[in-house]
């Protein structure tokens, strides 16, 4: 079983509109982490977020959000107002601890398209 | 300065090739990382390097060898590869290896042929 989950594998939306990008991961540590990744077509990911998991906290950076649950194993992730910049592949990832030290497991990735 | 360089941005070799791929980090940071990412395929982690020692090593072929020979520098040599190893390779860093977010570098697009 995939332990990060990505669902939509490409999502497409009008400028302007609101988009969710789904993750959910599985892990049966107490203490793990997850982030947010920003792949735009020039290559290198660019970190967005980190969350350990005893901040439920939603948190909210400008027109981003993210949607921490830990009842439902998610921590997805909202962009308000899409940009034609936004369009890019965005990885959920997992850090939990494997054999003494942790290990960052990503996604496969969700491929945003935001149209003029 | 970019915060983690990467050098060449494209590679394509031949299968005898002998060939280092470089990346630079000027973060400060203590950790270091390969990964592969090919098309349709989760990033995959290659190797990672704490304070210059080889920490993790995920069932890499021989073929692809590391190197750190300090906090800032890591290379990845290449030898006899294979079409199929042709992939992004990515670079990172982060303050310490286990949990800190990681820093990418552009990639370089290697192309076996």
């Amino acid at each position: 079983a995939q332990k990060v989950t990505q669902a939509q594998t490409e999502i497409s939306v009008v400028e302007k509109e609101d988009v969710t990008l789904d993750c959910v991961y599985e892990t049966r540590d107490t203490t793990y982490y997850l982030f947010w990744y920003k792949q735009p077509p020039s290559g290198e990911l660019v970190f967005l977020i980190r969350r350990n998991s005893f901040d439920e906290q939603n948190e909210i950076s400008g027109r981003y959000s993210w949607n921490f649950q830990k009842s439902t194993s998610s921590f997805n992730f909202t962009i308000t107002a899409s940009q034609v910049v936004d369009s890019a592949v965005y990885f959920c990832a997992l850090s939990e601890e494997v054999d003494s030290s942790y290990k960052l497991i990503f996604g496969s990735g969700t491929r945003l398209l935001v149209r003029p | 300065e970019t915060g983690v360089t990467q050098t060449p941005r494209h590679l394509v070799m031949g299968m005898t090739n002998k060939k280092s791929l470089k990346c630079e980090q000027h973060l400060g940071h203590n950790a270091m990382y390969w990964y592969k990412q090919s098309a349709k395929k989760p990033l995959e982690l290659m190797f990672v390097y704490s304070l210059e020692e080889r920490v993790e090593n995920n069932s890499v072929p021989s073929r692809f060898s590391p190197e750190c020979p300090n906090s800032s520098h890591l290379f990845l040599h290449l030898h006899t590869l294979q079409p199929e190893d042709s992939a992004l390779y990515l670079c990172a860093s982060s303050q310490d290896w286990e949990v800190d977010e990681q820093y990418f570098g552009p990639g370089t697009r290697l192309t076996v042929t």
